[in-house]
């Protein structure tokens, strides 16, 4: 079973740092791009950034609201990526999920989403 | 940025059409996705490709696209299907990711 799990959020205060966890489990991590989306306390959801499999590069991109704070990475041997956030605002505030999205073998979807880790960023 | 609008509600009875649609410059040239959200629970696909239903997704679920217009639609509501609605697809680049605005279906 293909599971992610979500960890490190918390409360923090505006201006320092935070670095969320997603560790993924069940299948073959290193092939696979991961998303980190978020979701304001009664709000939309909201793309945050993915990054690439090492074999596309293993680059990332951002959403722009984030760009600049906000670095994606992955330790493939460890089958964990990592959000690490900096000089965090109190709009940045949210619940956090991971998702990994892929066509299996038949080409059908899988769409994997972890259960989400709270930010609160504090004034 | 590119954005994709949705209308923010949507109200009927159970057994009525429920039609949510999703507009966006881009998706003449990029698929959309869809997903249904349940309080406290993360997103569940509904929809790929504009038009291709996952595995164990109710048949009622179906999908449209025309121009710049995505449209869901669920044929026969029932109370389950009481949920936030939101479509995803990317920017005419491929490279940025975004979420519709989100529709809340209430089923009274």
């Amino acid at each position: 079973e293909v599971q992610l799990v979500e960890s490190g959020g918390g409360l923090v205060q505006s201006g320092r740092s935070l670095r969320l966890s997603c560790t993924v489990s069940g299948l073959t991590f290193g092939d696979r791009a991961i998303n980190w989306v978020r979701q304001a306390p009664g709000k939309g959801l909201e793309w945050v950034g993915f990054i690439r499999s090492k074999v596309y590069g293993g680059t990332t991109e951002y959403n722009a609201s984030v760009k600049g704070r906000f670095t994606i990475s992955r330790d493939d041997s460890k089958s964990i990526v990592y959000l690490q956030m900096n000089s965090l605002q109190t709009e940045d505030t949210a619940v956090y999920y991971c998702q990994m999205y892929y066509y299996d073998s038949n080409n059908y979807p899988r769409d994997y989403w972890g259960q989400g880790t709270l930010v609160t960023v504090s004034s | 940025s590119y954005e994709l609008t949705q209308p923010p509600s949507v109200s009927l009875s159970p057994g009525q059409t429920a039609r949510i649609t999703c507009s966006g410059d881009a998706l003449p040239k990029q698929y959309a996705y869809w997903y249904q959200q349940k309080p406290g629970q993360a997103p569940v696909l509904v929809m790929y490709k504009d038009t291709e239903r996952p595995s164990g997704i109710p048949e009622r679920f179906s999908g449209s696209a025309s121009g710049t217009t995505v449209t869901l639609t669920i044929s026969g509501v029932q109370e389950e299907d009481e949920a936030d609605y939101y479509c995803q697809s990317v920017d005419s680049s491929a490279t940025y990711h975004v979420f519709g605005t989100g529709t809340k279906v209430t089923v009274l």
